[in-house]
């Protein structure tokens, strides 16, 4: 049992560049998140998703987009990627909304230059 | 809309030392409340939880109480050890209409010295 693993640990990219994050879990969540962190201001919130086939834009979607074909993967692409968007970006899931814990990947940290 | 606002860090304390970290909250309902921590390299692990007013969360020595009528969520443990330097991130979820969407704090880095 992997629990979340989070696919590249680490990447840098050039302004304009393209990338996709994948993360995975094992087991059978439904729910599945994507976080960034940046400095003093904590995770926010970037697209989530409740099922399979399933997503919905968070607190900071922008620049962003988001895809869950299967259940147990949760993409999350950066078409044009910006400065603006280094960040460490965090997945998580959850069987089911409500008080149940998250369970966060170890992250993957983003630079673009 | 929710918020969370967590004292302003870093905090540095001597092994053994007694330690607060101040976490209020702005949300409508009853939200429930958690503190997750985060180790150096690692992602976020929850290390305790209150579903409603007065629950008292704890775990691993830490506790947090639950407080309505002051909208808190105090993380405090009374002897810290090395160990425990971490970034701790105060969250909360607004329950069901919330699909278990987060909104954390800006976390707190805590340095424990021998």
């Amino acid at each position: 049992n992997a629990g979340v693993t989070q696919t590249p640990k680490f990447r840098v990219l050039k302004t304009g560049q393209s990338m996709t994050l994948l993360c995975a879990q094992d087991m059978n969540h439904e729910y599945m998140y994507w976080y960034r962190q940046d400095p003093g201001m904590g995770l926010r919130l970037i697209h989530y998703s409740v099922g399979e086939g399933t997503t919905a834009k968070g607190e900071v979607p922008d620049g962003y987009n988001v895809s869950r074909l299967k259940k147990q993967n949760f993409l999350l692409g950066l078409e044009s990627a910006a400065p603006s968007q280094t960040s460490v970006y965090f997945c998580a899931s959850t069987p089911r909304a409500g008080a149940d814990t998250q369970y966060f990947g170890p992250g993957t940290r983003l630079t673009v230059l | 809309g929710n918020s969370v606002t967590q004292m302003e860090g870093p905090v540095t304390l001597s092994e053994e030392a007694f330690l607060t970290i101040n976490c209020t909250y702005t949300a409508t309902g009853y939200p429930s409340l958690f503190w997750y921590v985060q180790y150096p390299g690692e992602g976020l692990q929850l290390l305790l939880k209150a579903t409603k007013a007065d629950d008292k969360g704890s775990n691993k020595g830490f506790e947090a109480t639950y407080r309505k009528e002051t909208t808190s969520f105090h993380l405090e443990k009374g002897s810290v050890q090395v160990s425990d330097s971490a970034v701790y991130f105060c969250a909360l979820s607004p329950l069901k209409t919330s699909y278990g969407k987060l909104t954390f704090g800006q976390g707190t880095i805590l340095t424990v010295h021998p």
